[in-house]
């Protein structure tokens, strides 16, 4: 049983282009979270979904990023025309919702480098 | 200061010995959760505790929970280079994303 899946798990962007990191959550697991880590720091909540639904993005930026999770594939987190301050770690995990108590899956991150 | 903050910042020991992290947070939780994270790695899930629980075991790991002083400890007995990692507490309150803490930095020296 395959556990969470991001890739790319090393991304190198210029400054202005576009980065896409995927998330293959858990199999049967329909709650996908974005969390994302500065160097030396813990991990900062960006946006909860669950299929088709963005639930909560309030940690996310109010420009450049967002994230979608579609009926099929990955969920996606995009950012448009990355700036330097975007490098960082971009975690997903997955859970299988219901009850708060839940534990979340957490993948290997992406290793975002903007240049 | 944040949700979920760890102490110490770092933390350097000999094998064999104990390591024992603090976490404090704000708010009021449904529990509460340690992470290990390996440098430039993943988070590995390391034991969670409910908040109507006060102790927990699992191998070699004991996690304590106080809500009424909003603190948790993690304690890693007999210690191996191994172990040598980040550690984080997160949160779980309301809504149902993780707060997590700045981590403590546990080096083991064999």
């Amino acid at each position: 049983n395959a556990g969470v899946m991001q890739n790319p798990r090393h991304l190198v962007r210029r400054r202005g282009q576009e980065a896409r990191l995927r998330c293959s959550p858990m199999k049967g697991h329909s709650h996908v979270y974005w969390y994302r880590q500065l160097p030396e720091e813990g991990l900062k909540f960006m946006v909860y979904l669950q299929k088709e639904n963005i639930i909560d993005e309030s940690g996310m930026p109010k420009e450049r990023f967002s994230a979608e999770f579609p009926k099929e594939g990955p969920s996606i987190l995009r950012i448009q025309q990355v700036v330097r301050g975007d490098s960082a770690a971009y975690f997903c995990a997955s859970s299988g919702g219901g009850a708060s108590y839940n534990e979340q899956f957490f993948g290997p991150g992406t290793r975002l480098t903007v240049l | 200061s944040q949700q979920g903050e760890e102490d110490p910042q770092a933390l350097s020991i000999q094998e064999g010995e104990n390591a024992t992290m603090n976490c404090s947070y704000k708010t009021s939780i449904n529990n509460l959760q340690w992470y290990r994270q390996n440098s430039g790695r993943g988070l590995v899930h390391l034991i969670l505790i409910r908040s109507n629980e006060r102790e927990k075991h699992s191998g070699r790991l004991r996690v304590t929970l106080d809500t009424s002083k909003k603190s948790s400890s993690l304690l890693i007995t007999a210690s191996r280079a191994a172990d040598t990692a980040s550690y984080f507490c997160a949160t779980y309150g309301s809504g149902s994303r993780l707060t997590f803490g700045e981590g403590t930095q546990l080096t083991v020296n064999p």
